[in-house]
């Protein structure tokens, strides 16, 4: 039972390029969660699935998009990185909406 | 937006020592969660706390909702080196809002051996 898993773990982009972040979890909840963190600022919230077939935008959504590929995957996408995306990338599950949330070991990105 | 205000940002304390720290809100929440975060690591759920009033401890850790539903307090007793880290608290909305965890900003605890 791994919990959260993110990839890659770090990743560097020069500005413009595109990438995904990765994420699975094997606890079958239904709410997953993609924050950013960065230094000073805490964890901000920039999209969710509160079940499978739903996406919502967080506190921080713009030059993301997301897909929820099924229950147990959520990816986060960067279409044209800008180094104001450097930061550190965590996903979250929960079972319900309103509940505990379970984190990754997060995904270290620099944007150059 | 809703804002946590956690304090104290860092604090040093030795071995041994009791150590507190605190989350306060203009609004109410309907949970409290307290975190911890080692450095490069994610972070790892410690208390979970739904009723105002509550008090639960997992080990040496202890955490209370506060009465007024603004407010949660975490204590350790009897520090440890291994309780280095970041702490944060997260606390979410009542149903019918939008009910995201918002998160402080994290008290920073080292402990000298």
């Amino acid at each position: 039972n791994a919990g959260v898993t993110q990839t890659p773990k770090f990743q560097v982009l020069k500005t413009g390029q595109s990438m995904t972040l990765q994420c699975a979890q094997d606890m079958n909840h239904n709410s997953m969660y993609w924050y950013r963190q960065d230094p000073g600022m805490g964890l901000r919230l920039i999209y969710y699935s509160a079940s499978e077939g739903t996406t919502d935008k967080g506190e921080v959504p713009n030059g993301y998009n997301v897909s929820r590929l099924n229950k147990r995957e959520f990816s986060l996408r960067l279409e044209s990185a800008a180094p104001s995306q450097t930061s550190v990338y965590f996903c979250a599950s929960s079972e319900k909406r309103w509940g505990e949330q379970y984190f990754g070991p997060g995904t270290r990105l620099t944007v150059t | 937006g809703q804002q946590l205000n956690q304090s104290p940002q860092s604090m040093f304390i030795q071995e041994g020592e009791d150590v507190s720290m605190n989350c306060t809100s203009s609004s109410i929440f309907n949970t409290w969660l307290w975190y911890k975060q080692d450095p490069g690591e994610g972070p790892v759920l410690l208390i979970a706390l739904y009723k105002a009033g509550e008090l639960t401890s997992n080990g040496r850790l202890t955490a209370q909702f506060g009465t007024t539903r603004k407010d949660s307090f975490l204590n350790i007793s009897a520090s440890i080196p291994s309780d280095v880290g970041i702490y944060f608290c997260a606390g979410q909305s009542p149903r019918g809002s939008q009910g995201n965890l918002i998160f402080g900003k994290g008290t920073k605890l080292s402990v000298k051996p």
